[in-house]
């Protein structure tokens, strides 16, 4: 079993460009969360789902967009990305209980 | 608001001493509180903690929850220097299934 795994692992972006991270998980899980992690800011939540089909609003949701077409996959979306959304992206599944396992993350830089 | 926080923000000791993160919180009504251990990568599940007084422990690490007074504890005893990590603690879902991460605790130990 490979868990969560996250695709891709670094990414140069330029202001305005738009980029889409994958996340997939073998653990058939139904919950899955899309985190962003910046210096000293612990994990911040930016969209969840609680099955395929349902996306839902987290702590910092603008600028991004998310879909969970499949149940082992979630999509965030970055239509136009700013240099403020430079971060290490997370995304995370868990069953029931809220144990989560976490992918091993996508470095983002915006120029 | 709703916000977890916990302190110290970062914390430096030497080898073999014990040490006490604190995580607290404001939503009264949630299904889990959460540890997890972060070294370079992605964090680690640590601990689920849903009721109230029941401590739970693995090996040198135990931690406990009081949902009247609306924190937990993290302690590790002991420490060694592969314990150096952040420590981040989350509160898990209220009837919105969101997962709220704290900033973390920084912890170095020296050897």
């Amino acid at each position: 079993n490979a868990g969560v795994t996250q695709t891709p692992k670094f990414r140069v972006l330029k202001t305005g460009q738009s980029m889409t991270l994958l996340c997939a998980q073998d653990m058939n899980h139904e919950y899955m969360y899309w985190y962003r992690q910046d210096p000293g800011m612990g994990l911040r939540l930016i969209h969840y789902s609680v099955g395929e089909g349902t996306t839902a609003k987290g702590e910092v949701p603008d600028g991004y967009n998310v879909s969970r077409l499949k149940k082992q996959n979630f999509l965030l979306g970055l239509e136009s990305a700013a240099p403020s959304q430079t971060s290490v992206y997370f995304c995370a599944s868990a069953w029931t209980g809220f144990e989560q396992f976490f992918g091993p993350g996508t470095r983002l830089t915006v120029l | 608001e709703d916000k977890v926080v916990q302190s110290p923000l970062s914390l430096v000791v030497h080898e073999g001493d014990t040490v006490t993160l604190n995580c607290s919180y404001e939503v009264t009504n949630f299904r889990s509180l959460l540890w997890y251990k972060q070294e370079k990568k992605a964090p680690t599940f640590l601990f689920m903690l849903t009721s109230s007084g029941i401590e739970k422990k693995s090996g040198r690490l135990s931690s406990i929850l009081d949902k009247k007074e609306l924190f937990s504890i993290l302690n590790i005893t002991a420490t060694q220097t592969g314990d150096s990590a952040v420590y981040l603690c989350a509160r898990g879902g209220n009837r919105d299934d969101k997962i709220i991460f704290g900033k973390g605790t920084r912890l170095h130990i020296l050897p």
